[in-house]
């Protein structure tokens, strides 16, 4: 069984530019989570999707972040325009269960604006 | 607001026993995991506490509170390969999960 894959693995761009990051979780997982995770600090909530539909995206910092999950299949996560304080890690996670409570994380998109 | 507390940072000797303390203040608990990574790496699951207690999995226990709003991870036998960042995880109402910002773990020759 493949595991939750992302692309890029990394991305650098200037600030003022967008950044669309791709997520593909388990087959067959209907939460996909976004999180964020800045050097030294926790791993933030963005949002979760169960199958297409926005379950919760009460983490997301702003409008300049635009999430969609076509199909239910895989993600997007865009960044227009990107601003310094977006710099980071953004990881993706699928889970089988509704609570989440084993969650099957990707290996991360190190985003770098500057 | 919602806030997991636990140790930057915790050492110690191979073959020694280790164990990573986690606080939380949450609205709507269900129940605490613990993710294990490595530099580089993805999260990856270890354990989760819905009732109060202790659960094993091999050289790995995790155990619950509600009532102290505590949690902890224990590591025994450790080894040079448990070198990595723990993170707890509480997950609260609506299903969502927050995470704290994780406890680097320092295992020694």
């Amino acid at each position: 069984e493949a595991g939750v894959t992302q692309f890029p693995s990394h991305s650098v761009i200037e600030k003022g530019q967008t950044v669309t990051l791709r997520c593909d979780p388990i087959s067959g997982h209907d939460n996909l989570y976004w999180y964020r995770r800045v050097m030294g600090k926790e791993i933030k909530f963005l949002l979760h999707f169960v199958k297409e539909s926005k379950q919760d995206e009460s983490g997301m910092p702003n409008n300049r972040f635009l999430a969609e999950r076509t199909g239910g299949t895989y993600s997007t996560l865009k960044v227009q325009p990107a601003e310094l304080e977006d710099s980071g890690v953004y990881f993706c996670a699928s889970s089988q269960d509704a609570g989440g409570y084993e969650q099957y994380f990707g290996p991360g998109t190190r985003l770098t604006v500057t | 607001g919602q806030s997991l507390e636990q140790p930057s940072e915790v050492t110690a000797v191979e073959g020694a026993i280790v164990q990573i303390n986690c606080t939380y203040q949450t609205s709507g608990f269900y129940g605490l995991s613990w993710y294990q990574q490595h530099d580089g790496g993805a999260p990856t699951f270890l354990s989760y506490n819905a009732l109060d207690g202790l659960e094993e999995t091999g050289r790995f226990s995790s155990f619950l509170s509600r009532s102290d709003s505590y949690g902890y991870l224990l590591l025994q036998e450790l080894q040079m390969k448990d070198s990595a960042s723990y993170f707890c995880a509480a997950h609260t109402g609506g299903f969502k999960t927050i995470f704290g910002a994780g406890t680097r773990l320092f295992v020694k020759a």
